[in-house]
């Protein structure tokens, strides 16, 4: 079946580390996205990637690094610098950077403890 | 800056009670619009895309329509399996936003047997 695999699905951080989430997509699509959301908020752009081996930051990137070296895999690291990083986060991934729909994954849940 | 507002954050029925849910935006080059369901710790499902004013997609008991200045989500004779957040997204083609997939914050649809 195509789509979108993100692991893990919980994932418990100490304080201090980086932590790498991993997406998947066998959807042969050039774009991929990550995106984070709180309770009672929108999804929040961390950053996007419109083609093999570029990227460019969304609203909230700071404290967060991605790469992008397959068109497969887009994983995002959470860095020690991310001051609030308990969040859900969300993969997703389009045919084209610009009007084609996205389909997400089902998320990874991240909590600092 | 692109922005995305929904309108209402929640929403109660009763069953077979149909009812609109609201999504207007302001951005530079809309390259589409999407509707997205989510249920709660699971990734968005899409629902919808609208290109251009006047366009309308059905499915089901939900239908989408689109202006130039905003969408709706009108749900028809709802069931409770339709308790969802519904969310509104939209695709820039513009400037500095080129790419960006830009979020509402949703609203929250419950539906009482």
């Amino acid at each position: 079946d195509g789509g979108i695999t993100q692991s893990p699905k919980y994932l418990f951080r100490k304080e201090g580390q980086n932590v790498t989430l991993s997406c998947e997509q066998n959807l042969n699509h050039d774009a991929m996205y990550w995106y984070r959301q709180d309770p009672g908020q929108g999804l929040r752009l961390i950053y996007y990637s419109q083609i093999v081996n570029d990227f460019q930051k969304g609203d909230i990137a700071e404290g967060y690094s991605v790469s992008r070296e397959k068109k497969e895999s887009f994983p995002l690291t959470v860095t020690s610098a991310q001051k609030n990083p308990t969040a859900f986060y969300l993969c997703a991934s389009s045919v084209r950077v610009s009007g084609t729909e996205a389909f997400f994954g089902q998320g990874t849940r991240l909590t600092v403890v | 800056e692109d922005q995305v507002t929904q309108s209402p954050e929640a929403l109660r029925l009763q069953e077979g009670e149909s009812s609109s849910l609201n999504c207007s935006y302001t951005v530079s080059g809309l390259r589409g619009l999407f509707w997205y369901r989510q249920d709660p710790g699971k990734g968005p499902e899409f629902l919808f895309t609208l290109y251009s004013a006047g366009e309308e997609k059905e499915k089901e008991r939900l239908k989408a329509t689109l202006t130039k200045k905003e969408s709706f989500l009108h749900i028809t004779a709802p069931k409770p399996e339709d308790s969802a957040t519904y969310l509104c997204a939209v695709h820039n083609a513009g400037g500095t936003s080129y790419g960006k997939l830009t979020f509402g914050q949703g609203t929250i649809l419950t539906v009482h047997p």
